[in-house]
């Protein structure tokens, strides 16, 4: 059973910054390409960014760019989202889901809410 | 990235076949054979039913069915069932190394 969790959400003031992490067990985690993919409430699916296996390729949606930083600890397991700058836009439910041309395995997201 | 485009609603009776298109550009869907399609219940995680067009992870039902046709790729599903009602989203690999999402079809068996 693949699981990853995801931690880190929580509410913020707009400016604000949050870091965001998931702990992926039961795959091999450095095999694999992973995103962050974030969905509004009530609204559909926004792809984030993605990061390669080693983290040496790294793509951001324009939307986020240059405000988050997307990395990754293979010795730990573990994918990370540094949110910065934060908008009252970014508040999504966020999830972290395996892979880079499609996304087979998905974590349970984590909220995070940008309210002043 | 504009988000691919997909009728935000469908409906069939159970038995029947329906089918959700999305829509892209040459620079997204029509360019690349990396189109998946995912399944949303209410309060669940998206779940992955169709990638790289047409194939079929492990585990889903082959009533789910992927096609490309130039800038639009299309989910059949036959047979429907009162669990297929849920929201479905398609998803494309960009000619900017990037990913985009369609806006969302819901599906109700009605």
């Amino acid at each position: 059973q693949v699981q990853q969790v995801e931690s880190g959400g929580g509410l913020v003031k707009p400016g604000g910054s949050l870091r965001l992490s998931c702990a992926v067990s039961t795959f091999t985690f450095s095999d694999y390409y992973m995103s962050w993919i974030r969905q509004a409430p009530g609204k559909g699916l926004e792809w984030v960014s993605y990061i390669s296996t080693s983290g040496s390729t790294i793509y951001y949606a324009d939307s986020v760019k240059g405000r988050f930083t997307i990395s990754r600890d293979n010795a730990k397991n573990s994918l990370y989202l540094q949110m910065n700058s934060l908008r009252v836009e970014d508040t999504a439910v966020y999830y972290c889901a395996r892979g880079k041309y499609s996304s087979g395995y998905w974590g349970q997201g984590t909220l995070v809410t940008v309210s002043s | 990235q504009s988000a691919l485009t997909q009728p935000a609603s469908v409906s069939g009776s159970p038995g029947q076949s329906i089918t959700i298109s999305c829509t892209g550009t040459s620079s997204d869907v029509g360019g690349y054979n990396y189109v998946s399609w995912y399944q949303q219940h209410p309060g669940e995680a998206p779940k992955l039913m169709i990638y790289d067009v047409s194939n079929r992870p492990s585990g889903v039902s082959n009533r789910f069915s992927g096609s490309k046709s130039g800038n639009t790729a299309s989910l059949t599903i036959s047979g429907l069932q009162a669990e297929d009602e849920a929201d479905y989203y398609c998803s494309s690999y960009t000619s900017s190394s990037t990913r985009v999402f369609g806006g969302g079809t819901k599906l109700t068996v009605l």
